[in-house]
């Protein structure tokens, strides 16, 4: 069975430095792999996903993530974040199309 | 504008009050889902369809109840709801075509008292 985890919880970071949430994931077999984000009181969002072909993924608002097999990990990044990317973000796995959640990764980012 | 949306918005009800949350989708996707998102818990999937007249059980399917009579609507049923149910919903559409991206509607946060 597929599962995935994302190992922090909060991430407090201050504007304009890097972030990185991690994620990681087990499965048997071929995944595909997605970031969402949830900003207050709004449903998710589609930040970036991985099907095939290169590891580095870019997606919007700046961020990017890579996919590594052999760490089985989908980290996300963001070189310099803004107030504005404070929210929740979500780790997903999908074989077919379930897609099965992280417990998520709330950013805050202060001034 | 493609979009998935869900009404009501917000819910207050008490115990053993059947209730019903819509969901409708304009994109013609074939393969739409229900998830409850609880705190420290992330989102689980309820209820799917792959197609009108087709539904299976997600991860949490208990005390919960859908339907897929159209393509664009798959409502969430509550026969008799519980305290334990109270949470934040979401709605969500796909494709099917091995797209796998799902797209979300606003939420419905639903309080049982």
């Amino acid at each position: 069975a597929q599962s995935v985890t994302q190992l922090d919880s909060q991430v407090p970071v201050f504007e304009e430095a890097p972030v990185e949430l991690r994620c990681n994931y087990s499965s048997s077999v071929s995944v595909y792999l997605f970031w969402y984000v949830q900003y207050p009181n709004q449903g998710l969002q589609l930040l970036l996903k991985y099907l095939s072909g290169s590891t580095l993924v870019k997606g919007i608002n700046g961020f990017e993530a890579e996919f590594n097999k052999s760490q089985t990990s989908f980290h996300l990044r963001k070189p310099s974040v803004h107030i504005s990317d404070t929210a929740e973000y979500f780790c997903a796995v999908s074989v077919t199309d379930k897609l099965i959640f992280g417990t998520g990764t709330r950013l805050q980012v202060f001034p | 504008e493609a979009q998935v949306t869900q009404n009501p918005r917000y819910l207050i009800t008490v115990t053993g009050k059947k209730l019903t949350v819509t969901c409708s989708q304009n994109m013609n996707h074939e393969y739409m889902s229900w998830y409850r998102q609880d705190p420290g818990l992330g989102l689980r999937q309820i209820y799917y369809s792959m197609n009108v007249e087709v539904t299976d059980k997600g991860d949490v399917p208990e005390g919960y109840k859908v339907s897929r009579k159209e393509k664009r609507n798959f409502p969430l049923i509550l026969e008799s709801p519980s305290p334990n149910q109270t949470s934040l919903y979401f709605c969500a559409s796909t494709p099917g075509d091995r797209n796998y991206e799902q797209y979300f509607g606003p939420g419905t946060r639903l309080t049982v008292t």
